[in-house]
């Protein structure tokens, strides 16, 4: 089965633009959580998304927002880029339930900001 | 302070040959998960292997075995029979019990560990 589709892969923004980044999970798959990783603080959890309501937010502005819709499918958008928000943003899905739960993660999307 | 500690920031295995990364994590949760990731160049993050707080068993996946001391909190990874394609980032996570209530989604990663491996 398809597995977690980020897109774009790769964008280049310049700071105090605005960017929208898409994530398709595997189907069946109802949670959909987001990742930031950069060479500095490594991986972190930006939020997760359950049935179209944010149940979880990791340390991050306001700045960054996302939402998810009732295919499941979400996205997040970062407003007024900094070029602090250069990263790879990871979407992972899964089917919330109880036990391992593995997160499947996507190929990530690359954002530049110059 | 950091809930999941890798130490080795590089390791270098010839292959066939058998490597172990390691991983210390740090939760006051009796039940809890951990969990490793393969991260190759291309940036997608795969999963290899998972242990529960209360496996008594260690896990093993294929060629991946999961070293679990919980007295000492370690879960450090075993590759065996190294391939070249095992050359890549390694990731070490764990989920706490508090956010299983809330939410399954969120882990908490270490700073990861290069694996290398050469012919």
């Amino acid at each position: 089965k398809a597995g977690v589709t980020q897109t774009p892969r790769y964008l280049i923004k310049t700071r105090g633009q605005q960017v929208t980044l898409s994530c398709s999970p595997i189907s069946g798959h109802r949670s959909v959580s987001w990742y930031q990783q950069t060479p500095g603080q490594g991986l972190q959890f930006l939020f997760e998304y359950f049935s179209e309501t944010q149940r979880n937010k990791g340390n991050f502005p306001g700045r960054f927002s996302g939402r998810q819709f009732s295919n499941s499918r979400s996205e997040m958008n970062v407003s007024t880029l900094e070029l602090g928000d250069s990263a790879l943003y990871l979407c992972a899905s899964s089917l919330a339930q109880p036990g391992a739960n593995v997160l499947t993660f996507g190929a990530g999307s690359r954002l530049t900001v110059l | 302070a950091q809930k999941i500690t890798q130490t080795q920031p590089g390791m270098f295995v010839q292959e066939k040959e058998a490597v172990t990364l390691d991983c210390t994590y740090d939760t006051s949760d009796q039940s809890y998960g951990l969990f490793w990731y393969k991260q190759p160049s291309s940036g997608e993050m795969i999963f290899l292997i998972y242990q529960g707080s209360y496996d008594e068993q260690n896990a093993t996946e294929g060629r991946y075995s999961l070293n679990f001391q919980k007295a000492r909190k370690s879960a450090n990874l075993v590759i065996s029979a190294s391939q070249l394609g095992d050359s890549a980032m390694y990731f070490c996570a764990m989920r706490e019990k508090k956010d299983r209530g809330s939410t399954l989604g969120r882990l908490y990663f270490g700073r990861g560990t290069q694996l290398t491996v050469w012919p």
